[in-house]
């Protein structure tokens, strides 16, 4: 069972800084994807990512796959108190078909 | 926008009980899924169905849980006999592939199970 790693636990900063948070795991995944979830909500899908390297933007968040699949990081930029939320990524195994969710980062962007 | 949506979003049983969780899945998805979140803890998978049967289940989803599509829109969870560690959220989701190919999920908002 491949377990993925997600740093910083946890994350309070202030409106308008950059923050980067990581997903890291020993396997190699066939796709990574990255998950948004508020208080009392489902996850909200926000990418995936398929191809070693792979850079994504999405307006202020800025997602990269590693080169070898094993690991991605999530970069926001001019964080915003909207960014509140637990960012999750969920990888499916490329060996067994898998597919777990890290545990989260849970980010406070304090106005 | 499409989405999935769960009811009832808060049940309170005691337990013993038996509970049904209600969801309807997006449309034109073929793959339906069942997860948990116990409060602060990961998002854990219990069970995928497609085409009338479950095709993936989790070491959590025992004999006392069960799903089932009713019909053309319905998807639901039953837990038999409650137990207190049942207390958690419930996510519904769906995809329009298979999970293990892309990963990409839709969520309901959830249902909330308090057992006493």
């Amino acid at each position: 069972t491949q377990l993925l790693e997600q740093s910083p636990q946890f994350l309070s900063i202030q409106e308008g800084e950059n923050l980067t948070v990581y997903c890291n795991s020993s396997s190699v995944f066939s796709s990574l994807q990255w998950y948004r979830q508020e208080p009392g909500e489902g996850p909200v899908l926000l990418v995936t990512v398929v191809t070693g390297g792979e850079v994504k933007k999405l307006k202020r968040l800025t997602f990269q796959f590693g080169d070898a699949r094993k690991d991605s990081s999530l970069h926001i930029t001019a964080a915003q108190p909207g960014d509140t939320g637990l960012y999750l990524c969920a990888g499916v195994s490329y060996n067994n078909n898998d597919m777990r969710f890290g545990a989260g980062t849970r980010l406070t962007v304090k106005p | 926008e499409p989405e999935v949506t769960q009811t009832p979003s808060h049940q309170v049983t005691q337990m013993g009980q038996e509970v049904i969780l209600r969801c309807v899945p997006i449309s034109n998805h073929l793959y339906f899924y069942w997860y948990r979140q116990i409060l602060g803890q990961k998002v854990e998978f219990l069970v995928s169905f497609y085409n009338n049967e479950i095709s993936e289940k989790s070491e959590i989803f025992d004999d006392q849980f069960s799903v089932e599509r009713p019909d053309g829109s319905n998807f639901t969870l039953k837990i038999r006999s409650t137990k207190l560690e049942d207390s958690a959220m419930y996510f519904c989701a769906s995809s329009r592939t298979d999970r293990r190919n892309t990963g990409e999920l839709f969520f309901g908002e959830g249902s909330r199970l308090t057992v006493l």
